[in-house]
């Protein structure tokens, strides 16, 4: 069974820009997540989509956004890059009802974002 | 607001030796999820511990759950260097959404040949 897949893996953007990140969930997994790992902040959370939707959003600046497809794909998009931004972005799928209750989280590699 | 304190942060042992690593919370939890994150990598789910008293055995990994399900350890046995990372253990309600996992701030381990 395929893993969560996050690409790209590395990417270098300067202040101002845009950028997107993609995120394959593991088969058969409708809700994803993504989260903000500095070494400062830990791990923070952005939001979550299930099933298309955002259920949940973290306290983060509307610059940051997000979506997922009817495959459960995600998308999470940072506009007018700032340096604070520079991390990595891990998204992490997981299952839904019984079989998710105790919150287990499968992430991915991640993609490391650096802003300069 | 739920915290999850790990202690400690950082701890750098020799081959061999023994460690035990702490996750502690002044809330309850339905169950709580430890994971390593090797550098420049995702976390990776070790285990879950959903019973208070709980212990689960994983090779030279052990993960206790406490009475009362507010922390949890983690032991390891003769480390190795292959050990080394971020270690995170995490909290969660029964079918909470994601936004409710607690996340503590992790415990940096190096194992030094």
């Amino acid at each position: 069974k395929a893993g969560v897949t996050q690409t790209p893996r590395y990417l270098i953007k300067t202040r101002g820009q845009q950028v997107t990140l993609s995120c394959s969930p593991i088969s058969g997994h409708r809700s994803v997540s993504w989260y903000q790992q500095t070494p400062g902040q830990g791990l923070q959370f952005l939001f979550e989509y299930f099933s298309e939707t955002q259920r949940n959003k973290g306290n983060f600046p509307g610059r940051f956004s997000g979506r997922q497809f009817s495959n459960s794909r995600s998308e999470m998009n940072v506009s007018t890059l700032e340096l604070g931004d520079s991390a990595l972005y891990l998204c992490a799928s997981r299952r839904t009802g019984g079989a998710g209750r105790h919150g287990e989280l499968f992430f991915g590699e991640g993609s490391r974002l650096t802003v300069l | 607001t739920q915290l999850l304190e790990q202690s400690p942060q950082f701890l750098s042992i020799q081959e061999g030796e023994n460690l035990t690593v702490y996750c502690n919370s002044s809330s309850v939890f339905s169950s709580l999820q430890w994971y390593r994150q090797e550098p420049g990598e995702g976390p990776v789910l070790l285990v879950t511990v959903v019973t208070g008293g709980e212990v689960k055995k994983l090779k030279r990994l052990t993960f206790q759950f406490g009475d009362a399900r507010k922390d949890s350890s983690l032991h390891i046995t003769a480390a190795q260097p292959g050990d080394t990372g971020l270690y995170l253990c995490a909290g969660a309600s029964r079918y909470s959404s994601a936004s409710k996992i607690i996340f503590g701030s992790g415990t940096r381990l190096s194992i030094r040949p």
